[in-house]
């Protein structure tokens, strides 16, 4: 079975400054999917990126980066330039492809200060 | 146009009781999804289908019974409430590509269920 672990429940940053929010996960599938949700008070969760394992190139959205270590199944979320509304709830989350399920680590809550 | 949507946002109800809660994507997506979040904010799933066809059960209560009309619809109707189903129910939708999934899911907004 898979499992996704973010030990980290919560962490403060200062605005402008940059956080990196840690995931690791555990497989035996050598193809899959990892994800970072966010989940803003709102409630409504968002795709911030994607990283396909195959690829070893690591994924951008902007601000938002990551560092996948495929050997040593840790897929972290660096955020630059911090900004009030990065203010949320991470989920990290991975699926093996094969099938439809994803699974979620326990979040952390990024509180962003002015 | 809201791509997942979910309703109602916002259910109060007795313990006991039977409530339901539907859900439409105006997507195009052939699979979609249920998943409980717990006070905790954890995020677990309970029912995938694929073209109408349940492909995920997560060991849920049969008290839980979801239902999807066609593939842009997934209902879920809860029999005999009890204080434990109090959650946020999420929606979500997402498109297989030659069988495989790449997990990019779309959420509704959630539907937030209180039991009394």
């Amino acid at each position: 079975a898979q499992t996704v672990t973010q030990s980290q429940p919560e962490m403060s940053v200062q605005e402008a400054e940059t956080v990196t929010l840690s995931c690791t996960y555990d497989t035996s599938e050598s193809n899959y999917y990892l994800f970072w949700y966010k989940q803003p008070p709102s409630r409504q969760m968002i795709l911030v990126i994607r990283q396909e394992a195959y690829k070893q190139q690591n994924a951008t959205e902007n601000r938002f980066s990551v560092n996948f270590q495929k050997a040593a199944k840790s897929f972290s979320l660096k955020i630059s330039d911090s900004q009030l509304g990065d203010t949320a709830m991470y989920f990290c989350a991975f699926t093996p492809g094969a099938n439809s399920k994803l699974t979620f680590g326990k979040g952390i809550t990024l509180s962003v200060r002015p | 146009d809201t791509a997942v949507s979910q309703t109602p946002k916002y259910l109060v109800t007795q313990m006991g009781n039977d409530k339901s809660i539907k859900c439409e994507q105006n997507l195009g997506h052939d699979t979609m999804y249920w998943y409980k979040q717990d006070s905790k904010k954890f995020l677990k799933i309970m029912f995938s289908y694929n073209n109408k066809e349940l492909i995920i059960n997560e060991t849920v209560p049969n008290r839980f019974s979801p239902k999807s009309p066609d593939k842009a619809h997934l209902n879920l109707h809860i029999n005999s409430l009890e204080l434990g189903d109090s959650a946020v129910y999420f929606c979500a939708s997402s498109q297989a590509q030659g069988g495989w999934y790449t997990g990019e899911l779309f959420f509704g907004e959630g539907s937030r269920l209180t039991v009394l």
